[in-house]
C-alpha cells in the first residue's frame, strides 16, 4: 500500500514563526502536492513539485515556500506565520501521470495565534 | 479555468436510504474524474475514479458515470450506512492543462448518516 506521512498531525505557533511542515512517501512517486483546506472552500493547491528539486507554484503560493532535496521527501515553509494560515494542510503523491490518482496523508492542523 | 462544482452540505439520510451527490465541472479538454472520501480525523482516499465519457466508476457500493453531454459525475448509492458519514470531493485532471498534474477538488459535500 501507498503511504504518505506527515510529520505532524496538529501544530500551534505563534505569528511570526517560521513553520515546516514535512512530507513523506514510500512508493517513489515523481509527483508530489501541498494543498490546504478550508471549510466551504475545498482544497486548493500551494505548491507542487514533480521533480528533485522542481517546483511549481500553485493557485495560492504567497506566503509559502516549498523544498524538495530528496524524491521522497516535500517540505512546505511558512517563512513567517500568520494567523490567516490557520488551516488543515495536506500533503499528496501521485506517478508521472498528469497527477492522476492521488494518495494523501492524513493532514497537519496548523493553529496560528 | 477548470472547476469542479457540488451540492452543498450537509446531506442528512436515515441508515438504508438512497444517495445522491451531485457534480458538475468546467474543462478545457477531456478530464479524468474522480470522487475522494475524508473521514473524520482523516487524509482523503480516492472512492472511484472515471478516465472517459460514459464509463462508470464504482467502489464499496459507490457508482458514478461520466457523463460528458451534461458535463456530470453525480456520486450514488443505494442504501446507506452510518459508517458512510463522511466529506466527499469531486475533482477532476486535465490533461490539457499541461504543467499542473495536480487535481481540482469541489468545496466537499458533509454526509451525515442517522441510525
Amino acid at each position: 500500500d501507498v503511504k504518505v506521512t506527515q510529520s505532524s498531525r496538529y501544530l500551534v505557533k505563534r505569528t511570526g514563526e517560521k513553520v515546516f511542515l514535512e512530507c513523506v512517501q514510500d512508493m517513489d512517486h515523481e509527483n508530489m502536492f501541498w494543498y490546504r483546506q478550508d471549510p466551504g472552500l475545498g482544497l486548493r493547491l500551494i505548491y507542487f513539485s514533480y521533480d528533485v528539486k522542481m517546483k511549481e507554484k500553485g493557485d495560492i503560493p504567497e506566503g509559502y515556500s516549498v523544498s524538495r532535496e530528496k524524491k521522497e521527501r516535500f517540505s512546505l515553509i511558512l517563512e513567517s506565520a500568520s494567523t490567516n494560515q490557520t488551516s488543515m494542510y495536506l500533503c499528496a503523491s501521485s506517478y508521472d501521470r498528469d497527477g492522476e490518482t492521488q494518495y494523501f496523508g492524513p493532514g497537519t492542523r496548523l493553529l496560528v495565534l | 479555468g477548470n472547476s469542479v462544482t457540488q451540492m452543498e452540505g450537509p446531506v442528512t439520510l436515515s441508515e438504508e436510504a438512497f444517495l445522491t451527490i451531485n457534480c458538475t465541472y468546467t474543462a478545457t479538454g477531456y478530464p479524468s474524474l474522480f470522487w475522494y472520501v475524508q473521514y473524520p480525523g482523516e487524509g482523503l482516499q480516492l472512492l472511484l475514479k472515471a478516465t472517459k465519457a460514459d464509463d462508470k466508476g464504482s467502489n464499496k457500493g459507490f457508482e458514478a458515470t461520466y457523463r460528458k453531454e451534461t458535463t456530470s459525475f453525480h456520486l450514488e448509492k443505494g442504501s446507506v450506512q452510518v459508517s458512510d458519514s463522511a466529506v466527499y470531493f469531486c475533482a477532476l485532471s486535465d490533461p490539457m492543462d499541461t504543467g499542473r498534474r495536480a487535481l481540482t477538488f469541489g468545496s466537499g459535500t458533509r454526509l451525515q448518516v442517522q441510525p
